[in-house]
């Protein structure tokens, strides 16, 4: 299965709604995770099984969908949120990742 | 604190087996799924296996004819090898450990990362 994230690049301003998609090649399970990623670091997982937060993350990041279509939203931008984020997609044979969707500053 | 470092040489020969070890503190690796992710310049995360003591074993597509990751539980490591590297192989590695909902079931995703080893192959 193919993951493909829109847009690749999104320019916002602190304080805005965020949505960010992710498209499977085909429909699939709620099996999807979301990380946050900034240069020179690790990587963060956010959230998986679509919706489920990890432990830690703040309430304002949120994930939603089905079928083939998956969405990552955060409800009021902060500066700390500038990032990339990436999509991943898990079965019991495969793990994909989504190409990135980076966040920048307006 | 679970923490995870990799090591490794940081230039590879075209041709030659690249080889990376990740050493894990504060964490036995004869528990969870271990992992490597690698990030080429300019370029998105790339999956490239996952392993665990079970024996339970999952390739990317893409790596499956040339990755081999192993666990070595006396020195608390895994490694990655990566045979006949092309300069398309240059990239950051990470080791990653995985996690589950419960022990049985499938590893989503990669909770505690080390900070990533460049590798560079070039002549």
């Amino acid at each position: 299965i193919q993951m493909t994230q829109s847009p690749s690049t999104l320019s916002a301003s602190v304080g805005d709604r965020v949505t960010i998609t992710c498209r499977a090649s085909e429909t699939t399970t709620n099996w999807l995770a979301w990380y946050q990623h900034k240069p020179g670091k690790a990587p963060r997982l956010l959230i998986y099984e679509t919706s489920t937060l990890e432990s830690g993350v703040p309430s304002r990041f949120s994930g939603s969908g089905s079928g083939t279509e998956f969405t990552l939203t955060i409800s009021r931008l902060q500066p700390d949120d500038f990032a990339t984020y990436y999509c991943q997609h898990y079965t019991t044979y495969s793990l994909t990742f989504g190409g990135g969707t980076k966040v920048e500053m307006k | 604190q679970v923490t995870l470092e990799e090591s490794g040489p940081g230039l590879v020969k075209p041709s030659e087996t690249l080889s990376l070890t990740c050493t894990v503190s504060d964490a036995s690796v004869s528990h969870f799924y271990w992992s490597w992710v690698r990030q080429s310049p300019g370029k998105g995360l790339e999956f490239i296996a996952y392993t665990s003591q079970s024996g339970r074993t999952v390739y990317s597509f893409s790596f499956m004819s040339r990755a081999t990751i192993a666990l070595d539980t006396s020195k608390n490591q895994f490694s990655l090898k990566l045979r006949s590297v092309g300069a398309a192989d240059t990239a950051i590695y990470f080791c990653a450990k995985m996690k589950q909902t419960t022990s049985w079931s499938t590893p989503y995703g990669m909770d505690v990362w080390g900070q990533g080893t460049m590798v560079t192959v070039s002549s």
